[in-house]
């Protein structure tokens, strides 16, 4: 069936650092992936989405590629900012699940000044 | 953009009554309903698919007669716990989708906390 799997957390990084949160994903077709991000106390808020391989969604800084070859939608940025600490979640959508999101664990990011 | 809204955004009971929690969509027609359950430092965990004017589909393992799910209006779902526990306390979020969106917007969740 579908899954998602993404890095384990927590991440701890500087301000100004780099930031990767690996997420690959199983599922057959062409699914619709997306990251969403969760603040503390808070619902999910889309952060950004590609619906075809090679498309690459951005929003705020953050950066993915959809890459069918390798299955992957890597989250990046270039320059965290403590703003950035949350959870990111990754999240594929594939309408042989009836329109249902599949997560992955969630990845918890901590920016430290 | 898509809005979706969740009613009350915490509330606090005793242990044996029920709690109504209401999603809707504000500018929008939600054909499809999700209530999802949260525990800390996990994923997001699907109870059920609702479909407005159908009974809701629920995931293994997720107790009907304890999670009353109903999808009455285009606009608004309702999920009610049913005869509470403390093992009942959690985040719920809800999220909508409907036609043309190919994607779900989430509710800001609300926080149960059964004492």
């Amino acid at each position: 069936g579908n899954s998602v799997t993404q890095m384990e957390g927590p991440v701890t990084l500087s301000e100004e650092a780099f930031l990767t949160i690996n997420c690959t994903y199983t599922a057959t077709g062409y699914p619709s992936l997306f990251w969403y991000v969760q603040y503390p106390g808070e619902g999910l808020q889309l952060l950004l989405k590609a619906t075809k391989a090679d498309d690459k969604g951005s929003n705020k800084g953050f950066e993915a590629t959809y890459r069918k070859e390798t299955t992957s939608f890597h989250l990046e940025k270039g320059s965290v900012q403590v703003s950035d600490s949350a959870v990111y979640f990754c999240a594929l959508l594939h309408y042989n699940q009836g329109g249902k999101l599949i997560f992955g664990q969630g990845t918890e990011l901590s920016v430290k000044p | 953009g898509a809005v979706v809204s969740q009613h009350p955004s915490r509330v606090i009971c005793k242990s044996g009554t029920s709690v109504k929690i209401e999603c809707r969509s504000l500018d929008f027609q939600a054909t499809t309903m999700f209530w999802y359950r949260q525990f800390p430092k996990k994923s997001l965990m699907l109870m059920a698919t609702s479909n407005e004017g159908s009974k809701a589909t629920y995931e293994q393992g997720v107790e009907k007669d304890k999670f009353l799910i109903n999808h009455a209006s285009l606009t608004l779902s309702t999920l009610t716990v049913t005869s509470a526990h403390p093992e009942d306390s959690s985040f719920y979020i809800c999220s909508a989708t409907g036609l043309g969106y190919n994607e779900q917007f989430f509710g800001p969740g609300t926080r149960l906390t059964v004492l």
